[in-house]
């Protein structure tokens, strides 16, 4: 069981330019999460998916940053003309169950460094 | 809204110590998490708790509901513990979800 991927793991971008940042979750888990941790700040919750749908984007930026998370393939976070400000770690966890069940675990991947130039 | 503080912000300790990282949250959750992330590295979920106590090696997670508060512990600390080690509540809203709500982390370095 290879646990959560993330990939690239490190990825420069020139300002202006589209970042897409991948996840795949642990074999079994159809929840995934995806966070952003800005330099010098703590995790922040971004987006929620299952399959096919999105559950909650309530962290999310409202321009610019979308994500999908297909019936199959990996999960996408993708955010279009990057900037600056962009550069942070985004963390991808998934669980097997949701999050209103008592016992869901998340595992967390690797992250990838966004770093705009 | 819920609030996470963890304390302490940063920690150096000598090899060997006991350590107590403590971590308080301002409304109900379904679940608390404690995660390490190593510099430059990615994230280790050690322990999600929902009541009372967990243990796993030398590490020891614990939760108490009602003062809303969790601790973890390191027995015989050693150099390769130094990380940051970060709290998560998870708010359990029913019909969605508000993923994890994180602590800024505690910086801690156990020095040989």
């Amino acid at each position: 069981n290879a646990g959560v991927m993330q990939n690239p793991r490190h990825l420069v971008r020139r300002r202006g330019q589209e970042a897409r940042l991948r996840c795949s979750p642990m074999k079994g888990h159809s929840h995934v999460y995806w966070y952003r941790q800005l330099p010098e700040e703590g995790l922040k919750f971004m987006v929620y998916l299952q399959k096919e749908n999105i559950i909650d984007e309530s962290g999310m930026p409202k321009e610019r940053f979308s994500a999908e998370f297909p019936k199959e393939g990996p999960s996408i976070l993708r955010i279009q003309q990057v900037v600056r400000g962009d550069s942070a770690a985004y963390f991808c966890a998934s669980s097997r169950l949701g999050p209103a069940s008592a016992n869901y675990g998340y595992t967390f991947g690797s992250g990838t460094r966004l770093t705009v130039v | 809204k819920n609030e996470v503080e963890q304390s302490p912000q940063n920690l150096t300790a000598q090899e060997g110590e006991f350590i107590t990282i403590n971590c308080s949250y301002s409304v109900g959750i379904s679940a608390l998490h404690w995660l390490q992330q190593h510099p430059g590295g990615g994230i280790v979920s050690l322990f999600m708790l929902s009541s009372g106590k967990k243990k796993h090696g030398r590490l020891i997670a614990t939760i108490n509901i009602q003062e809303k508060h969790s601790s973890l512990h390191i027995t015989a600390s050693h150099p390769r513990d130094s990380a940051v080690y970060i709290c998560a509540a998870a708010l359990y809203s029913g019909g969605g979800a508000d993923g994890l709500t994180f602590g800024k982390g505690t910086h801690l370095i156990i020095q040989p």
